[in-house]
């Protein structure tokens, strides 16, 4: 089993629906990313999560939300999904160095599988 | 805003020959992190370098980080169709533990 789960793996929505994608893991780690990716610009980072009750912005958050359920789970929400976030979506984790809080810094990260959505 | 830069966009490779990518930040890292994407599948990591002017090798892969911190390389020696991918560098933004990722190079092997 895959230690970072994403659902679904493929979704394809009508302009103006809401989607939510889930994303849970099995690593213990208390770190949770979403990242876009699209062709020729690499992966842009939507909302991050240090731990439950901590949530920020990224490069790209307008017209994305996440919750934070557990330590466990984050779920990013489109509230009204429109065509130009049609792009693959991967979640991602990562653990904390004991030295990451002192310069910025996290550990490697690691990605679920990606969610591909199509909004039409 | 920072940005990290990736070039080339694409290369493409007879078997046997070497590949390099190289990774340009706008503004000085603290670290940098590569990571390799198969066609099809995820980002998978690859190494991080912290200090200025470090080179790390993993079999046919090197790695290095610039003196001052600003540029990253990696070079694959006598690629191989397994090479086959994307590579990206990511780095985080200044003062933050955002990791903003580079455009990624597309690499062809061509047997």
């Amino acid at each position: 089993d895959a230690d970072v789960t994403q659902t679904p793996r493929n979704r394809i929505t009508k302009t103006g629906k809401r989607i939510m994608l889930e994303c849970s893991q099995t690593k213990g780690h208390d770190r949770m990313y979403w990242y876009r990716q699209d062709p020729g610009l690499g992966l842009r980072l939507i909302y991050y999560s240090f731990d439950v009750k901590d949530i920020n912005k990224g490069e790209i958050s307008d017209g994305y939300s996440v919750s934070r359920q557990a330590q466990a789970k984050f779920s990013l929400s489109l509230e009204s999904a429109i065509p130009n976030q049609t792009a693959l979506y991967f979640c991602a984790t990562s653990d904390t160095p004991w030295w990451g809080r002192i310069i910025a810094n996290t550990g490697e990260l690691f990605f679920g599988e990606g969610s591909r959505l199509t909004v039409l | 805003g920072q940005q990290v830069m990736q070039i080339p966009q694409y290369q493409h490779v007879q078997e046997g020959e070497d590949f390099t990518t190289y990774c340009n930040s706008s503004t000085t890292l603290s670290n940098i992190q590569w990571y390799k994407q198969r066609p099809g599948g995820h980002p998978v990591f690859l190494i991080q370098l912290v200090k200025s002017g470090e080179v790390k090798k993993q079999k046919r892969l090197t790695f290095q980080f610039g003196e001052a911190k600003k540029n990253s390389s990696l070079h694959i020696t006598a690629t191989q169709t397994t090479d086959v991918g994307t590579y990206f560098c990511a780095g985080p933004k200044t003062g933050t533990y955002k990791y903003i990722f580079g455009t990624g190079t597309r690499l062809k092997v061509l047997a």
